[in-house]
């Protein structure tokens, strides 16, 4: 049974470029999440989708936006990249109440802006 | 957002030794608290949690100790092995995310 699958794995942009992060939540999940891991941090809530709309938002820029497709997979699109947005991403899949059932973390995408 | 202050922020212990990470939270109208164990280039995966129904929980050789009162809860890994090397997470749930704690580097030494 296959967990949470992100792409690509590194990836490597310059400041003001877009860059689109994509998740495939583990099998029988329907909600997915994205965190953003700074080097040395605990992962921040960026932003949550359910039913392909965003259900709830962390405190990131607008430039950072997303999408939830009918398959349940997710999209993580950030523009006019900063180097302050040097991080490991993070999605993670869950299903009904996430703060009983948890999350299933891929093992990130990690993105250097140069 | 809620905070989660989590400490020591890196303990080193001997092989066969115990180590405790401990957390406080500020509120939460949900009971269940996860820890994340993530190691180098890899995402943080569930390790235990538990729901403050009860004061621990023992799974193996990691054990959870809640105090609701203090909105405090403990990691406990006991005969500490070089495979536990890793970073742990504790993490406070609101309704639709989780808030970390910034983490504590475990290094267990041979």
């Amino acid at each position: 049974d296959a967990g949470v699958t992100q792409s690509p794995t590194h990836l490597i942009k310059t400041r003001g470029q877009q860059v689109t992060l994509r998740c495939s939540p583990k099998s029988g999940h329907d909600t997915v999440s994205w965190y953003q891991q700074a080097l040395g941090q605990g992962p921040q809530f960026i932003f949550q989708y359910y039913e392909e709309e965003e259900r709830q938002r962390g405190n990131f820029p607008d430039r950072f936006s997303g999408h939830q497709f009918p398959n349940y997979s997710s999209e993580l699109n950030v523009n006019a990249l900063l180097l302050g947005d040097s991080a490991l991403y993070l999605c993670a899949s869950s299903f009904g109440d996430s703060h009983t059932s948890g999350y299933t973390f891929g093992s990130g995408t990690r993105l250097t802006v140069v | 957002q809620q905070q989660v202050k989590q400490s020591p922020q890196s303990l080193i212990v001997q092989k066969g030794g115990i180590s405790i990470i401990n957390c406080a939270y500020e509120n939460t109208a949900f009971d269940y608290f996860p820890w994340y164990q993530q190691f180098p280039g890899k995402g943080p995966a569930l390790l235990i949690a538990i729901r403050p129904d009860v004061s621990e929980k023992k799974e193996g050789r990691f054990t959870i100790s809640f105090n609701k009162s203090a909105k405090q809860f403990s990691l406990h890994i006991m005969d500490s092995q070089p495979g536990d090397s890793a970073t742990y997470f504790c993490a406070a749930p609101d309704i639709y995310k989780l808030s970390f704690g910034a983490g504590t580097t475990v290094t267990v030494r041979a």
